[in-house]
């Protein structure tokens, strides 16, 4: 069964602090993987998606990297700032032609000014 | 506008009174589905679609029902609610393995 983990589950950073969210899914067989941001009590907005055969995906201040075979993903957020305070959340897309999606818990983090 | 749309977004019912959560999407995806979102247990599919009349089981699906009878909708049907169906409810749509959220439905059941 595919289990998806976030580590830290929170984190308080300084304005302008470079920084980097962790997710680990314990199969490598993924079909995709997506980042999602959840403001308090709001939906999910889509960051970023990272294709089985891609390693990385870039949006602005924002890149995400995958590493099939050893289970990690990482998002990385560059000079961070009070507006990127939210939860970040990891999904894995499990393969075999569904589009069923596993989410790890989150980070939540926080931007201090 | 391309955008999922859920009504209602907020709703506190009692328990056994049957209620009908409707998710709308207006970008033609084929592929629709339930989550709901508890602390601590995180996000969890309940129902899923891959196309009009075809629909399937997700990970929490006891208590719940669905239908896709046209493309763009796809509502999430408790028959008899109860308390522990108290949550946070999202429907999402999807084309090419992307999907994207609706703004939620905050349920309770009292």
């Amino acid at each position: 069964k595919q289990e998806v983990t976030q580590i830290p589950a929170a984190l308080s950073v300084p304005e302008g602090e470079n920084l980097v969210l962790n997710c680990s899914f314990t199969d490598s067989a993924i079909y995709n993987l997506q980042w999602f941001r959840q403001d308090p009590g709001k939906g999910l907005t889509s960051l970023l998606l990272i294709q089985s055969s891609q390693r990385e995906q870039t949006s602005g201040r924002l890149n995400a990297s995958l590493d099939k075979s050893s289970g990690r993903s990482t998002l990385y957020i560059a000079a961070s700032q009070p507006g990127d305070s939210a939860t970040y959340l990891c999904a894995v897309y499990r393969p075999g032609g569904s589009e069923k999606l596993v989410f790890g818990k989150g980070t939540k983090l926080t931007v201090n000014p | 506008e391309a955008q999922v749309t859920q009504n209602p977004r907020y709703l506190i019912t009692v328990t056994g009174k049957k209620l009908t959560v409707t998710c709308s999407q207006n970008m033609n995806h084929e592929y629709m589905s339930w989550y709901r979102q508890d602390p601590g247990l995180g996000l969890r599919q309940i129902y899923y679609s891959m196309n009009v009349e075809v629909t399937d089981k997700g990970d929490v699906p006891e208590g719940y029902k669905v239908s896709r009878k046209e493309k763009r909708n796809f509502p999430l049907i408790l028959e008899s609610p109860s308390p522990n169906q108290t949550s946070l409810y999202f429907c999402a749509s999807s084309l090419f393995n992307e999907q994207f959220f609706g703004p939620g439905t905050r349920l309770t059941v009292l």
